[in-house]
């Protein structure tokens, strides 16, 4: 069984630039969602993709958006980057077990973003 | 607004210790609680997940407990041994999300 995988693992941008990250899902998982954690920090939830469609948003702006495709692999992309953007971000991919609930999450081992 | 809470937000013990980390939420309506365990700039790794209808789960020296109505929930580590040393953190489900504390750092020295 193939665990959570992201990529890249870290990568350097300037203000303003645009980002692509992407994660591949569990093997038999059909849920991802993503996470930012800034240093010192708890994850903070940004979105959850379902079969392809979003499913709950955190509070981030627009400039943050994602894709799930058919395979549940997932990308998040953040546009117009800021300073404060610099985190590592998270991937997490589950299932559903009930309606509104999932079961447990399994994390990837992140990417981390800097920009300067 | 869900808040999670994390207390202590460090902790030191020699190595044998046995030692409790606590967790409040303010929001007693979620699905489930996870501990997770997270070494220095890695992805977060799952230890215990309490379903919300349960009391406590147990893996090996680890035992969580959860407490819904009071908010509350505790991570009993028995024995402790310097690889424990890491930031653990506790998450609380709502609806299609995981809201986080921001953790508690332990170190356990030999």
């Amino acid at each position: 069984e193939t665990g959570v995988t992201q990529s890249p693992t870290h990568l350097i941008k300037t203000r303003g630039q645009q980002v692509t990250l992407r994660c591949s899902s569990q093997s038999g998982h059909n849920t991802v969602s993503w996470y930012q954690q800034a240093l010192g920090q708890g994850p903070q939830f940004i979105f959850q993709y379902y079969r392809e469609e979003e499913n709950g948003r955190g509070n981030f702006p627009p400039r943050f958006s994602g894709l799930q495709f058919p395979n549940y692999s997932s990308e998040l992309n953040v546009n117009a980057l800021e300073l404060d953007d610099s985190a590592l971000y998270l991937c997490a991919s589950s299932t559903l077990a009930g309606v509104n609930s999932y079961n447990e999450q399994f994390f990837g081992p992140g990417t981390r973003l800097t920009v300067l | 607004k869900q808040e999670v809470t994390q207390i202590p937000a460090a902790l030191s013990v020699p190595e044998g210790e046995n030692l409790v980390l606590n967790c409040s939420f303010t929001d007693s309506a979620i699905y489930n609680l996870q501990w997770f365990r997270q070494d220095p700039g890695k992805g977060l790794t799952s230890l215990l997940l309490i379903q919300s209808s349960q009391r406590e789960q147990t893996s090996g020296r680890l035992n969580a407990s959860l407490d819904k109505s009071s908010g509350r929930s505790t991570l009993y580590i028995a024995a402790s041994q310097p690889g424990d040393s890491a930031t653990y953190l506790c998450a609380v489900e709502g609806y299609s999300t995981l809201t986080f504390g921001k953790g508690t750092m332990l170190l356990v020295s030999p």
